[in-house]
């Protein structure tokens, strides 16, 4: 079974410019989750979304928004990007139900805002 | 205060021994995970715990719901553990809140 892929791998941009980061979750997962990692920062919850809907999303600015695809897959965009941008992006997808729920991650993006 | 509080925030241990990292919170939690983070960023879900203990190979997660307190053992400790290990607790509308991680280094 294939896990969580994410692309691209690594990401550079300058200041004021906008990112795309790409997820897709294991086949049959719904839900898709966006965790941001600041350096020296431990990981924060950006976006939740779930059968094409977002469903909850952490304390970050609306310049941080995305989508899911019908298929399921996710994108997070990044606005007008901003040195602090510069982190790793954890896309984790999730399986739930018959006593099991358990997030399963994906290698990440490392976006670099210079 | 951190909802979610890790100690040690690093760990040097010797080829061997047996590792305990703690884990605090202070929300309520339908369920808590013990990840792993490699270098470069890769993340694997150790556990999944809302009550118990869970053992897998040299691993051990064990959650106290009333104390609000997990603990992740490893038994026979080797170089290859050396990660960051993070526990997150799983809160409303499943979004999970993260420690700061535990820096693992074990030495041969």
């Amino acid at each position: 079974e294939a896990g969580v892929t994410q692309s691209p791998t690594h990401l550079i941009k300058t200041r004021g410019q906008q990112a795309t980061l790409r997820c897709s979750p294991i086949s049959g997962h719904t839900s898709v989750y966006w965790y941001q990692q600041a350096l020296g920062l431990g990981l924060q919850f950006l976006l939740w979304y779930d059968e094409g809907e977002e469903r909850n999303r952490g304390n970050f600015p609306p310049r941080f928004s995305g989508r899911q695809f019908p298929n399921y897959s996710s994108e997070l965009n990044v606005n007008a990007l901003e040195l602090e941008d510069s982190a790793l992006y954890l896309c984790a997808s999730r399986v739930a139900g018959a006593g099991k729920d358990t997030q399963y991650f994906g290698p990440g993006t490392r976006l670099t805002v210079l | 205060k951190n909802e979610v509080e890790q100690s040690p925030q690093n760990l040097t241990a010797q080829e061997g021994e047996f590792i305990t990292i703690n884990c605090s919170y202070s929300v309520g939690i339908s369920a808590l995970h013990w990840l792993q983070q490699h270098p470069g960023g890769g993340i694997v879900s150790l556990f999944m715990l809302s009550s118990g203990k869970k053992k897998h190979g040299r691993l051990i997660a064990t959650i106290n719901i009333q104390e609000k307190h997990s603990s992740l053992h490893i038994t026979a400790s080797h170089p290859r553990d050396s990660a960051v290990y993070i526990c997150a607790v799983r809160t409303s509308g499943s979004r999970l809140t993260f420690g700061e991680g535990t820096q693992l280094t074990v030495n041969p």
